[in-house]
């Protein structure tokens, strides 16, 4: 089937604004990643979900950041009151099981620019 | 925690060539998995080729190989016959075997350009 997708693949948002990020994982996967690729960096783990659970959320860097993927399958990531620092690539992947040998697919990512 | 580094920001090499990349990790697991991800301007991130700790030999796949020394925390990828569509950011990524979460761990990246 299809791969994973993102929506919008472009986001532009003023300081302070509020935005949601979608991510639309390969359908049946039951692993789900969000993580922040600035520019020129490498991507940089944000939270998992195992289904419907949030079992790790260690690496959102402040409570502005907030997901959540309420039915087991698409996922939202949120950002409150975004901040310049804010601005990077937002990557979600997918994995069809909870076992460390599969492999993740990712999306293209979306990219949020806020002025 | 683990730590990926990539010393070569940008590479570039002939058409038809063949180009090594380089990385190195840090960690105090056994068990783990190492990756190699291309990265295409379309920022679509695909896997390349991934490689199982506990195995000795070294992965492949078609143009694409590793030199996974473990002792040296050593995980450099080669590309043979370079071709076109190879140019990309290309990034290292760590892994540890573990239950369910398992995020990885990636390097800054390699830009390598190929050059007709």
């Amino acid at each position: 089937g299809a791969g994973v997708s993102q929506s919008p693949r472009y986001k532009v948002a003023k300081r302070g604004q509020d935005v949601a990020l979608r991510c639309d994982p390969i359908s049946g996967h039951v692993s789900l990643f969000w993580y922040q690729q600035a520019l020129g960096q490498g991507p940089e783990f944000l939270t998992y979900f195992q289904n419907e659970a949030q079992l790790d959320k260690s690496g959102l860097p402040s409570d502005r950041f907030f997901a959540e993927r309420p039915e087991g399958s698409v996922s939202t990531l949120k950002i409150q009151r975004t901040q310049q620092e804010d601005s990077a690539v937002y990557l979600c992947a997918s994995r069809y099981t909870g076992l460390s040998t599969d492999t993740q697919y990712f999306g293209p990512g979306t990219r949020l620019t806020v002025l | 925690a683990q730590t990926v580094t990539q010393s070569q920001p940008e590479m570039s090499v002939q058409e038809a060539e063949t180009v090594t990349l380089s990385c190195t990790y840090d960690t105090s697991e056994n068990n783990y998995y190492l990756f190699w991800y291309k990265q295409p301007p379309s920022r679509q991130m695909i896997l390349v080729i991934r490689q199982e700790a506990y195995k000795q030999q070294n992965a492949t796949e078609n143009r694409f190989s590793v030199n996974f020394q473990k002792a040296a925390k050593s995980f450099s990828l080669k590309i043979s016959d370079s071709q076109l569509g190879d140019t990309a950011m290309y990034f290292c990524a760590f892994m540890k075997l573990n239950s369910g979460n398992t995020p990885l761990v990636f390097g800054k990246g390699t830009r390598l350009s190929v050059i007709a």
